[in-house]
């Protein structure tokens, strides 16, 4: 069973520019929820997609959006970018209810320059 | 609403035990524990519900006291490869969202 896929691996930006990080969940999950975590910090809540809703959102300002798509797998839009948004942004895959496990992917390095 | 951790951080040797505890100010409906090695994801360890229900993962294992609204993680006779990050994870009675804790760093020495 092929796990949670996040793409880019890594991803350099400018301060102003736009990011778009994808998300693959594993299949069958339903569920795609996605994480902030600056350098040596901790996971913070950013969004959460079910059945192509957003359920939730974490206290990001709204330049930070995404989506799910139909096939479940999801992006995360961030606009304006700025320095402070330079992290390891994880996303992870859950089978939709609150009681099931998450499953993350190894997350993309975003750098802004 | 996140929750507690403490200790902050625990430094261990081979064999010792060690407890990490979560605590919240609401009423929990489950607490998730997760473990992310430096360089890697969070991996999913267990997922407690309301009740008070004991779980057990290899030498680690945990409780859920839901009248203190507190979780302890325990990990018995620590092995190196338990060195990493523990996270809890909480979800509110009354609340959809998931929360996770700061994070708990436990380094095992030889």
């Amino acid at each position: 069973e092929a796990g949670v896929t996040q793409s880019p691996t890594h991803l350099i930006k400018t301060r102003g520019q736009q990011a778009t990080l994808r998300c693959s969940p594993i299949s069958g999950h339903t569920s795609v929820y996605w994480y902030q975590q600056a350098l040596g910090l901790g996971l913070q809540f950013l969004l959460w997609y079910d059945e192509g809703e957003e359920r939730n959102r974490g206290n990001f300002p709204p330049r930070f959006s995404g989506r799910q798509f139909p096939n479940y797998s999801s992006e995360l839009n961030v606009n304006a970018l700025e320095l402070e948004d330079s992290a390891l942004y994880l996303c992870a895959s859950s089978l939709g209810d609150r009681d099931k496990p998450q499953h993350f992917g190894d997350g993309t390095r975003l750098s802004i320059l | 609403q996140q929750p507690v951790q403490s200790p902050q951080a625990v430094i261990l040797r081979e064999g010792e035990d060690a407890v990490i505890n979560c605590s919240s100010s609401k009423a929990l409906y489950s607490v998730h524990w997760y473990r992310q090695k430096h360089g890697e994801a969070p991996v999913f360890l267990m997922i407690l519900l309301k009740g008070g229900e004991q779980k057990g993962h290899e030498k680690i294992s945990a409780s859920f006291n839901e009248k203190k609204q507190q979780s302890s993680l325990y990990l018995t006779a620590s092995q190196l490869s338990y060195s990493g990050t523990y996270f809890c994870g909480t979800v509110l009675f009354y609340g959809q969202n998931f929360v996770f804790g700061p994070g708990t760093r436990l380094s095992v020495l030889p």
